[in-house]
């Protein structure tokens, strides 16, 4: 079946560090894959997406390339941010199925 | 533009009372809405679907039931709380008729502790 590996937290990091999540999936066909973002006290909310194979998703510095033949979509930002600390989840849609598949969601913290 | 509202933010009931969580969307017709929990250790996992009044579509066996009595209201309850039903809420919403999946909305949550 569909499922979405992420890399356990916390992740504690230094302002200006470089970040990355690490997120492996398996799926069936090609599925979109997704990054979300909750900040402390607030609802996830969509962080950034790939569709299909060597898309690369970006925002807000962060960016995630879709590696089909890794089945890989790790998150990464050359230099993070104190506000940048929250949880951070992969997922993935497969087909016209409308549920997504989540990871269980990574912390990171990065100090000042 | 549109807006989610879940309620209350907290919530901490004993162990066999009811429960009733609400979700509204405003500035919108006919959206898709979810119910998530976020239970420590386990992610996210879908409860509850619903694609027009009175349609749900109930993802996992539980102790849970929702309702959508309106076409921006969802609703998510339980007559008798177990302690596993602890955890973190969410309440979302995705553009219709096509069920897409990936342009979800989230709530702020409701954290849900049953002693």
């Amino acid at each position: 079946g569909n499922s979405v590996t992420q890399m356990e937290g916390p992740v504690t990091l230094s302002e200006e560090a470089f970040l990355t999540i690490n997120c492996t999936y398996t799926a069936t066909g090609y599925p979109s894959l997704f990054w979300y973002v909750q900040y402390p006290g607030e609802g996830l909310q969509l962080l950034l997406k790939a569709t299909k194979a060597d898309d690369k998703g970006s925002n807000k510095g962060f960016e995630a390339t879709y590696r089909k033949e890794t089945t890989s979509f790790h998150l990464e930002k050359g230099s993070v941010q104190v506000s940048d600390s929250a949880v951070y989840f992969c997922a993935l849609k497969a087909g016209n199925n409308r549920k997504l598949i989540w990871g269980l969601g990574t912390s990171l913290a990065v100090n000042p | 533009s549109q807006t989610i509202h879940q309620w209350p933010a907290t919530l901490v009931q004993p162990v066999g009372s009811p429960l009733s969580l609400e979700c509204t969307v405003e500035g919108t017709s006919n959206p898709n809405l979810y119910w998530y929990r976020q239970a420590a250790g386990r992610g996210l996992q879908l409860l509850f679907y619903s694609v027009g009044i009175g349609q749900i579509s109930s993802e996992v066996p539980q102790n849970l039931s929702a309702s959508r009595p309106q076409d921006r209201q969802f609703i998510l309850s339980s007559k008798k709380l177990l302690l596993s039903d602890s955890g973190f809420y969410l309440c979302a919403w995705a553009p219709g008729p096509t069920p897409t999946g990936e342009k979800l909305f989230f709530g702020s949550g409701t954290q849900l502790s049953v002693l």
